[in-house]
C-alpha cells in the first residue's frame, strides 16, 4: 500500500489553521497513525486509528478520516508546531508503510 | 515512564556486520510488538523489521536475508543484526514499540547513527 501525502511543503503562520492530507492507494479502513518528528529527534505519535488523540498532545490536532482518505488538522499553529509530519498505514502489512512526509514550516 | 536507548551503531565499512542494541525501561520487550524504523539522511522514515509478542518476525524487502530481529528476555532488550552492509543501510535507526501487535508505535527511542562507508 503506498501513502501519498499533500502537500509535501507547507507554510503557515502562528494561529493558523492547516490541514495536511493522507491518500492510501487501497482502502485501509481507520488503521492510519500520525506521526510528528523535530530535526534530530524521533517521531512522536500523534493520532492514532486515524482520529484518535495519543495521550499528552494537545487537543488541536484532530485526525479524520476513513478508506482511502485522511487529514490531520491542526486548529492553531503554535510556534512548537513547526516540524516534519508523517502517516503510516497498519492495514496490510508487512509491509509497515510510512507516508513520504509534509515538511511544515514557519511563514 | 516507557523509555528505550539504543546502542552500538558507528561507522561500519561496506560488507560488515554491526548489531544494535535496544534497552527498554518500565515495560518488557518481549511482551510487546517491537519494531525497527530507519531515517537515511534528509530523506523519510522506513520501516525495517518488527517481532510480534509472540515471537513472529518480519523484514523490509530491502533488508531480507541481511538483517535478524532478536529479542534478550533477562536483558530486556532488543536487537537489529545487521551484516553484509550496504551505502545504503546509511541512516538513522530507531527502535520502537506498539501496544499491541500490528499497531501505531508509541514509544520511540533516541536514535543511533550507522554510516557505512569505506
Amino acid at each position: 500500500i503506498q501513502l501519498t501525502q499533500s502537500p509535501s511543503f507547507l507554510s503557515a503562520s502562528v494561529g493558523d489553521r492547516v490541514t495536511i492530507t493522507c491518500r492510501a492507494s487501497q482502502g485501509i479502513s481507520s488503521y492510519l497513525a500520525w506521526y510528528q518528528q523535530k530535526p534530530g529527534k524521533a517521531p512522536k505519535l500523534l493520532i492514532y486509528a486515524a482520529s484518535s488523540l495519543q495521550s499528552g498532545v494537545p487537543s488541536r490536532f484532530s485526525g479524520s478520516g476513513s478508506g482511502t482518505d485522511f487529514t490531520l488538522t491542526i486548529s492553531s499553529l503554535q510556534p512548537e508546531d513547526f516540524a516534519t509530519y508523517y502517516c503510516q498505514q497498519l492495514n496490510n502489512f508487512p509491509p509497515i508503510t510510512f507516508g513520504q512526509g509534509t515538511r511544515l514550516e514557519i511563514k | 515512564e516507557e523509555q528505550l536507548v539504543e546502542t552500538g551503531g558507528g561507522l561500519i565499512q561496506p560488507g560488515g556486520s554491526l548489531r544494535l542494541s535496544c534497552g527498554a525501561s518500565e515495560f518488557t520487550v518481549d511482551a510487546n510488538y517491537m519494531a525497527w524504523v530507519r531515517q537515511a539522511p534528509g530523506k523519510g522514515l522506513e520501516w525495517v523489521s518488527v517481532v510480534y509478542s509472540g515471537g513472529t518476525t518480519y523484514y523490509a524487502d530491502s533488508v531480507k536475508g541481511r538483517f535478524t530481529i532478536s529479542r534478550d528476555n533477562s536483558k530486556n532488550t532488543l536487537y537489529l543484526q545487521m551484516s553484509s552492509l550496504r551505502a545504503e543501510d546509511t541512516a538513522v535507526y530507531f527502535c520502537a514499540r506498539g501496544p499491541y501487535d500490528r499497531s501505531h508505535l508509541d514509544y520511540w527511542g533516541q536514535g543511533i547513527l550507522v554510516r557505512v562507508s569505506s
